[in-house]
Order: C-alpha cells, then structure tokens, then sequence
C-alpha cells in the first residue's frame, strides 16, 4: 500500500522560508519511473502544481514560482523535501504531497497525501 | 491563473448524465494525457481517470473519460447524490510546467 505524509509548520511568518518534509511507503524513489509532486489548494480555490522530482534526479518547477521553490529527496529515508523562500500570506494554503506516475506525456497524480495546511501570517 | 479552462459549475439531477470540459492549447492538452481529480468537501482530491479515459480500480464505470484535440471532457452517468464534489482535469503544459484546470464544481440537485 501506497502513503505519503506531509510534515512541517502550520504557521509561518511572511518573508521565511518554509520547508515541507513528505514521508512515503510503499514505493522507492530509486525505482525507474517514480516520482514524486508538490501540489497547493489556497482555500476555497483550485489546485496549483509547484514542483516535481524524478528517480533519476530530475526536477522540474512551476514556472511561475520557480526562483522560490527547491525540491531534493532522500531516497535512504524515503523522503521528498520542498523549500519555498520568501513567504507571503498570498501562499497560504493546505499543501500536498503526491506519488506521480507515468512517462512525461502521460502523468497522473495517485495516491494524494492527506495534506497540510500551511498559514502565512504575522 | 490556470492553464486550462473548465466552466466553474455544472449541476445534475440524479440519475441524469452530466459533461464536464477541460479546455486547453497545443502546449498541454494537445500534446499530453488528461487525467481528471475528485475532490470531496475537506478530504484530499483522488483521481477518477487517468491517460485520458482509463478508470483506476475501484473508480466505478459510470465515470469516463474523453479527449479530442485541445478538449477533454468528463462524462458523470447515473448521477448520485455522492457525486456532488469539485472535478479538476489536468495535462502536463510543456511551455508553462503548469497542470490543472480552475475546477468544477458539481451540484447534484
């Protein structure tokens, strides 16, 4: 069975940078073809991708946030690390973490983590 | 701003058939799969179709998927009162590395 866990602060303060830890089972990412995402919800609002690493070291970034964002793993702990500097209260939002599967023309997202939300405020 | 286009909401009655679209350009939808998300009130989105029109286990037939050009649709049939959720498409844009659309959300009335 498949898990992902997301971890990190609840609150943060504008201008920090957040760091987001995901834990998973069931999978490795040392394993061709696996991949892991970072995926946000502001509330009451629609789904952004932020990022994404690939067994074999590759990441890949919304273009938008880009020179914000670092995703790394730790394929020994079975974890996915993102950072995001210079928060603002615009970023608040519950946060996700999410096996991806598939080539890079045919990607779905399964399973979702349970997410955690993350509150940018003074 | 998200880089496909679905209508903000649809509505069915139970037992109708309701279509959801999924819009999109060359750079995403045009070159790329669809997969499609619900998403229940408080809980974490859970895929319903994959590769375009491939149901994942569990998922039942009354759900499907389609995809023609820039366009993707999701077609709900037998609508339930458990269906009433936020529907989200998404397609890898290979310009933008950007994915999902704005979201439906679906009223079963």
């Amino acid at each position: 069975q498949v898990t992902l866990k997301e971890s990190g602060p609840a609150l943060v303060k504008p201008t920090q940078t957040l760091t987001l830890t995901c834990s998973f089972s069931g999978f490795s990412l040392n394993t061709i073809g696996m991949r892991v995402s970072w995926i946000r919800q502001p509330p009451g609002k629609a789904l952004e991708w932020l990022a994404r690493i690939d067994w074999n070291d590759d990441k890949f970034y919304n273009t938008s946030l880009k020179t914000r964002l670092t995703i790394s793993k730790d394929t020994s702990k079975n974890q996915v690390v993102l950072t995001m500097t210079n928060m603002d209260p615009v970023d608040t939002a519950t946060y996700y973490c999410v096996r991806t599967q598939g080539t890079h023309s045919d990607l779905w997202f399964d399973p979702w983590g349970q997410g955690t939300l993350v509150t940018v405020s003074s | 701003q998200s880089v496909l286009t679905q209508p903000p909401s649809a509505s069915g009655t139970p037992g109708q058939r309701v279509t959801i679209s999924c819009s999109g350009s060359s750079s995403n939808i045009g070159s790329n799969t669809v997969s499609w998300y619900q998403q229940l009130p408080g809980t974490a989105p859970k895929i319903i179709i994959y590769s375009n029109n491939h149901r994942p286990s569990g998922v039942p037939d009354r759900f499907s998927g389609s995809k023609s050009g820039t366009s993707a649709s999701l077609a709900i049939s037998g609508l339930q009162s458990e269906d009433e959720a936020d529907y989200y498409c998404a397609a890898w844009d290979d310009s933008l590395n950007r994915v999902f659309g704005g979201g439906t959300k679906l009223t079963v009335l």
